[in-house]
This record gives structure tokens, C-alpha cells and sequence, in this order.
């Protein structure tokens, strides 16, 4: 089935530093893509939609200059955190949907990208 | 999107069948009902989705009520690496979730 997969699984980075996350669609391709963050013993928490050859469109309350969100090819989005602080650690999650009906189609979840900042 | 509700949390023997519930009492007529659930560590696994008939697949069985008001998702015999948080989401034609919080099952030996 269809794959998505990230990299790094996991990081640490110095505060301060920038740190970037790829989110690849392996043996399909994804016009739109989705970036999620869950602290720990929570839920996700939906970021931002990363649009293949367009900007990026985030939720409320998400800082777009902090999180940097490219989408240059169909198989590929890339997530910056820039300056990142400690409270920036988290785990960070892609998904991107399969083929068919956008309505009643499967969407799949990368393994996720656990980030900590030191 | 619609608001989902489920309990935080349920214990289910192993080889016995798990029934986790699911209520979108606001669930509009275009939306799906999907299930997924989420490994200690590890993104959100695909178990089922549907719109207002029953599914089944090779994972799991997807009961919607006929007002499509709840639903309910059906392990049949679940084993102990079925232990996770399960969640139900309510999604229109958009391809983004929004995540409640979910069903943490514990499958016990």
C-alpha cells in the first residue's frame, strides 16, 4: 500500500538552531500534504497544509515565520522549525492522502519525527 | 468538521472481541467516519473508514448507526499488539484531520 515516510525519525538540535523535516510520498504523489505536532499524552494537534507549488496554509495560532513549510515536488514536503526553543520539541507528524474521491480516501501518516531542543 | 466523543479509555481481554464506540451527533451527510489508532511513538495507523454502510476488512468492522449518529469500531479478536489509542475522526472533502482524543485500549493477557 501507499507509503509515507520521514526523515529524521529523530533530532536534537541546540537552541537556537534550525532544524528541517522531510515528509516524503513513496509510489504516489500528493498535491497537498499535512503537518501535524503532538506533545506528549496528547492527540495531534493539526499544523499547517502544505500545497505542491504554492504556499502554505496554517491553522490559527500557528507561527508561519517560526514554521517554515515547503512543498516544491509531488513527493516531497519539507518542515522547518526555525530558532528552535526547548518548548519546540515535540513529535511532528506528516500525512498525505491516497488516490481517489478526496471525500472517502485513505489518508496516510509518515512514522513521525521526534525533535528535541537542548 | 464534526465533533467526535469517546471514552478515554477501555480494557479488553485477549482473543475476545473489542467494541469501541464512537459518537458524531453533528455528523453532516458528506461526512466520513474514519478509525484509526496510534502506537506508543509511531504516527496514526489506517484501520477503516466508511459513510453510512457497514465495512469490514482484514484490520477491523466499521458499524455506523442508521441516523449516523455513532459508530462503532469492532476488533474481533484482539491481541496484545492491538493495545493502543484509537480514534475516531469525522472528516469532509478535505483531507485534513482534526483529532479528538481518542480511546486508549489496553488489551489484557
Amino acid at each position: 500500500g501507499a507509503v509515507v515516510s520521514q526523515h529524521p525519525s529523530r533530532v536534537i538540535c541546540k537552541s537556537g538552531t534550525s532544524v528541517k523535516i522531510e515528509c516524503r510520498s513513496l509510489d504516489f504523489q500528493a498535491t497537498t500534504m499535512f503537518w501535524y505536532r503532538q506533545f506528549p499524552k496528547q492527540s495531534l494537534m493539526l499544523m499547517a497544509t502544505s500545497n505542491e507549488g504554492s504556499k502554505a496554509t496554517y491553522e490559527q495560532g500557528v507561527e508561519k515565520d517560526k514554521f517554515l513549510i515547503n512543498h516544491a515536488s509531488l513527493t516531497l514536503s519539507t518542515l522547518t522549525v526555525t530558532s528552535a526553543h526547548p518548548e519546540d520539541s515535540s513529535f511532528y507528524i506528516c500525512s498525505a492522502p491516497g488516490t481517489g474521491m478526496s471525500s472517502g480516501n485513505t489518508i496516510y501518516f509518515g512514522e513521525g519525527s521526534w525533535l528535541t531542543v537542548v | 468538521d464534526a465533533k467526535t466523543t469517546q471514552p478515554p479509555s477501555m480494557d479488553c481481554a485477549e482473543g475476545r472481541a473489542a467494541n469501541l464506540p464512537c459518537n458524531h451527533s453533528t455528523i453532516s451527510g458528506n461526512e466520513y467516519v474514519y478509525w484509526y489508532r496510534q502506537i506508543h511513538s509511531q504516527g496514526p495507523q489506517y484501520i477503516i473508514h466508511g459513510l453510512k454502510n457497514n465495512e469490514t476488512n482484514e484490520m477491523a468492522s466499521l458499524i455506523i448507526t442508521e441516523d449516523r449518529k455513532s459508530s462503532t469500531l469492532i476488533l474481533p479478536h484482539a491481541t496484545l499488539r492491538d493495545t493502543a489509542v484509537y480514534y475516531c475522526i469525522v472528516k469532509k472533502t478535505g483531507n485534513q484531520f482534526y483529532f479528538g482524543t481518542g480511546t486508549s485500549l489496553t488489551v489484557i493477557p
